[in-house]
């Protein structure tokens, strides 16, 4: 019930597409919602985060849609660029995000120039 | 610095050999979490501190593993009787308070041989 199930594995864009990853999530207890964005020998960096009472969060390329009945989130990624080809993962945690974030398997995404 | 800083970045050691790990969080961030991210198992959870409350201990894996926060700043996990299994990147990040998005370092390269 603690799982976060991510898809695709990989995803392959050509520049100037959209790029979407969805998550799924079991535990209704789960009420912040942030994906990272990861690339090569670095740490994850926060891009965006949504809690359940909005069903769609934007910034700038980068919008997240929630949808609490589906149990269900994804990342769109609009007018991909070659930057973006990173490793992406989504996550959940409950109590406001005051406790461990439970991270989906993550999504390997390159952005073909 | 203005991030999370982890040293070393590096760490190659031997079977049955202890380790530490070092995490020196954001200035004036109360909230430190540590995780572990592995080609098997992806990113998970290991512990977490919050202010002079009781550390959230729930994802360590074996009483090998142990932690502790000094000062209410920089931390040190370590590793006693290493196993090839313990072979990961191991990521600590750092909250203003713990309802604060979490920002992560570029963490330790932990390789067992």
């Amino acid at each position: 019930q603690q799982q976060v199930k991510q898809s695709p594995q990989s995803l392959i864009v050509q520049k100037g597409g959209i790029s979407i990853i969805n998550c799924a999530y079991e535990n209704t207890a789960f009420d912040y919602f942030p994906w990272y964005q990861q690339f090569p020998g670095k740490g994850p960096a926060l891009l965006i985060a949504i809690r359940p009472d909005v069903s769609e969060k934007k910034e700038g390329r980068f919008t997240i849609s929630f949808n609490k009945s589906a149990k269900q989130f994804s990342l769109h990624i609009m007018d991909s660029q070659p930057g973006d080809s990173a490793t992406y993962f989504c996550a959940a945690s409950m109590n406001r995000g005051a406790q461990k974030l439970v991270f989906g398997q993550g999504t390997r995404l390159t952005i073909n120039p | 610095g203005a991030g999370v800083s982890q040293s070393p970045s590096n760490k190659v050691t031997e079977k049955g050999k202890d380790v530490e790990l070092r995490c020196d969080p954001i200035s004036g961030h109360t909230a430190l979490y540590w995780y572990r991210q592995s080609l098997g198992q992806g990113l998970e959870f290991l512990i977490y501190f919050q202010g002079n409350s009781a550390p959230d201990k729930s994802g360590l894996p074996s009483d090998r593993f142990s932690a502790e926060r000094t000062g209410g700043s920089v931390s040190t996990l370590t590793i006693q009787r290493t196993q090839q299994e313990d072979s990961a990147v191991y990521l600590c990040a750092s909250s203003l308070d713990q309802i604060q998005p979490q920002h992560f370092g570029d963490g330790t390269r932990l390789s067992i041989l």
